[in-house]
């Protein structure tokens, strides 16, 4: 149980286009997920927490309107990074909280590694 | 001072030893302690966690937790080259429902056959 799954697990884009990755929760319903980048060698970086129906909250540094992120639904949240930069490659993690397992602890999605040109 | 240390590595052992990871915290507030493994290019997957000072044991893994020193510890018994990947510790002040995590920057472990 507390599956968690992103797609794609990996892109590659032209700077200046947007990218949209999906997070769902297959077999329970996150009533909390949260959106992390991770850098190489380094941990990982919260960027918002998102709770079903409600706006985002953004971290300290992480711009809304580049980040945009929808949490339609239970089972599905959404990271749209617009007009990426190469500066924003990096890999994108999701995690979920929810009705599954402990109500307190993340449970990871397998990331997507995005790649601007 | 992070709020949360953890030697990055990489740490280097031998299939069979007996490995120990660490991580050291400021926040007192800090109540729930979890250990998290990650495959490289993977998400992490949650290992263990735990509430309490003490140990915590689950087959070949032990979480110790120390709040007076706050220090946490993970001990991997016959280590084996699957277990090799960052191992990252996590924690939260936990009061019920959802506390914001603070990750430490995660430990890369190596089992040498």
């Amino acid at each position: 149980g507390a599956v968690v799954s992103q797609h794609p697990s990996w892109v590659i884009c032209k700077s200046g286009t947007s990218v949209k990755i999906e997070c769902r929760s297959l077999d329970f319903q996150a009533t909390t997920m949260f959106w992390y980048r991770q850098f190489p060698k380094q941990s990982l970086m919260l960027m918002a927490t998102s709770n079903e129906g409600s706006k985002a909250t953004y971290e300290q540094g992480v711009e809304k309107d580049k980040f945009l992120i929808n949490h339609a639904s239970l089972t599905l949240s959404t990271l749209t990074v617009t007009s990426a930069h190469p500066e924003d490659s990096s890999f994108y993690i999701c995690s979920a909280t929810g009705t599954s397992g402990r109500l307190d602890t993340q449970y990871f999605g397998p990331g997507t590694r995005l790649t601007v040109l | 001072q992070k709020e949360v240390e953890q030697d990055p590595g990489p740490l280097s052992v031998p299939e069979g030893a007996i490995v120990s990871l660490n991580c050291t915290y400021s926040n007192s507030a800090f109540q729930y302690f979890m250990w998290y493994r990650q495959y490289s290019r993977k998400g992490p997957e949650l290992l263990m966690y735990t509430y309490s000072s003490g140990n915590k044991e689950d087959g070949r893994f032990t979480a110790q937790v120390d709040k007076s020193s706050k220090y946490i510890s993970l001990f991997i018994r016959d280590s084996q080259p699957s277990d090799s990947a960052t191992y990252l510790c996590a924690m939260s002040p936990y009061s019920g429902g959802y506390q914001k995590v603070t990750f430490g920057t995660g430990t890369k472990l190596q089992v040498i056959p």
